[in-house]
C-alpha cells in the first residue's frame, strides 16, 4: 500500500475546540484508515472509510473523504485533555498488501 | 483478553546477542505484522504473513525472521543485534477480508547497549 502523508505534523489547541487533520495520497484506494496512537502505546483503529463513502462519523469523530482530490480529513469535536495523541492516516490499495503509515499529526489538547 | 499480546514489553541486550519478541492473537484474525518504529516515531512495516503469503520489506535487513508455527502467532527473530535496531516493535494483525483494520499490540522496547 501506498503511505498517506499527514498535515499539520503538530497540532496544538485548547480543550473544547475542534482538531482538524488533513491526510493525502497518490493514488487509487480501496480504502482509509485512520489510528490513535498514545504515548508510549501500540496504535489504536479509529474509522474506516471506504472509497465509495464520503462521509463517516463516530462519536466526536467525522472523517471525509474526497477521492477527486486524493484527500481525507479527521475531525475530532468539542476536545478533551485524553485525546492528546499522534494521528496517522492510512490508505489501502489492496486486501493483500499491508499498511504503511506515515509521520502523523501530533495533537496536544490543552486543558 | 488482551487481543494481540507481545513479550517481552521491554528488552535491554547487547550487541551481537541473538533475541526474539513473541506475538499471539486471540482474534480469529488471519494476517499478523510486524512494525518498526524508530525514535523519530517513524512506523515502518517490516513483514506481514498470512498461511499463504510473506510480504517482506525488502529493506529488512535479513538478520530479521519471521516464525509463525500457526496462525494465531508470529514472532520476530533477530541475528546478531545491532545498535540500529533500537526501538519499538509491534505486532499486530488483521482480517483480510474485513473492514475493521488492524488491531496492535503494545509495543516491545528493544534497546540494544
Amino acid at each position: 500500500s501506498q503511505q498517506g502523508e499527514e498535515d499539520p505534523q503538530a497540532l496544538s489547541i485548547q480543550e473544547g475546540e475542534n482538531a482538524t487533520m488533513n491526510c493525502s495520497y497518490k493514488t487509487s484506494i480501496n480504502n482509509l484508515q485512520w489510528y490513535r496512537q498514545n504515548s508510549g502505546r501500540g496504535l489504536v483503529h479509529l474509522i474506516l472509510i471506504r472509497s465509495n463513502e464520503r462521509e463517516k462519523h463516530s462519536g466526536r469523530l467525522r472523517v471525509t473523504l474526497d477521492t477527486s482530490k486524493k484527500s481525507s480529513s479527521l475531525l475530532i469535536t468539542a476536545s478533551r485533555a485524553a485525546d492528546t495523541a499522534s494521528y496517522f492516516c492510512a490508505p489501502l490499495n489492496s486486501g493483500n498488501t499491508p499498511l504503511v503509515f506515515g509521520k502523523g499529526t501530533r495533537l496536544s489538547v490543552i486543558a | 483478553d488482551t487481543a494481540v499480546s507481545q513479550t517481552p514489553k521491554y528488552l535491554v541486550t547487547q550487541m551481537g546477542n541473538d533475541k526474539s519478541i513473541k506475538c499471539e492473537q486471540n482474534l480469529g484474525h488471519d494476517t499478523m505484522y510486524w512494525y518498526k518504529q524508530d525514535s523519530k516515531k517513524f512506523l515502518k512495516i517490516m513483514f506481514s504473513y498470512n498461511n499463504k503469503e510473506l510480504i517482506i520489506n525488502e529493506t529488512v535487513p535479513n538478520r530479521f525472521s519471521p516464525k509463525s508455527p500457526d496462525k494465531a502467532h508470529l514472532n520476530l527473530h533477530i541475528n546478531s543485534l545491532e545498535l540500529g535496531d533500537s526501538a519499538v516493535y509491534f505486532c499486530a494483525s488483521s482480517l483480510r477480508t474485513s473492514n475493521y483494520g488492524y488491531t496492535f499490540g503494545s509495543g516491545t522496547r528493544l534497546t540494544v547497549v
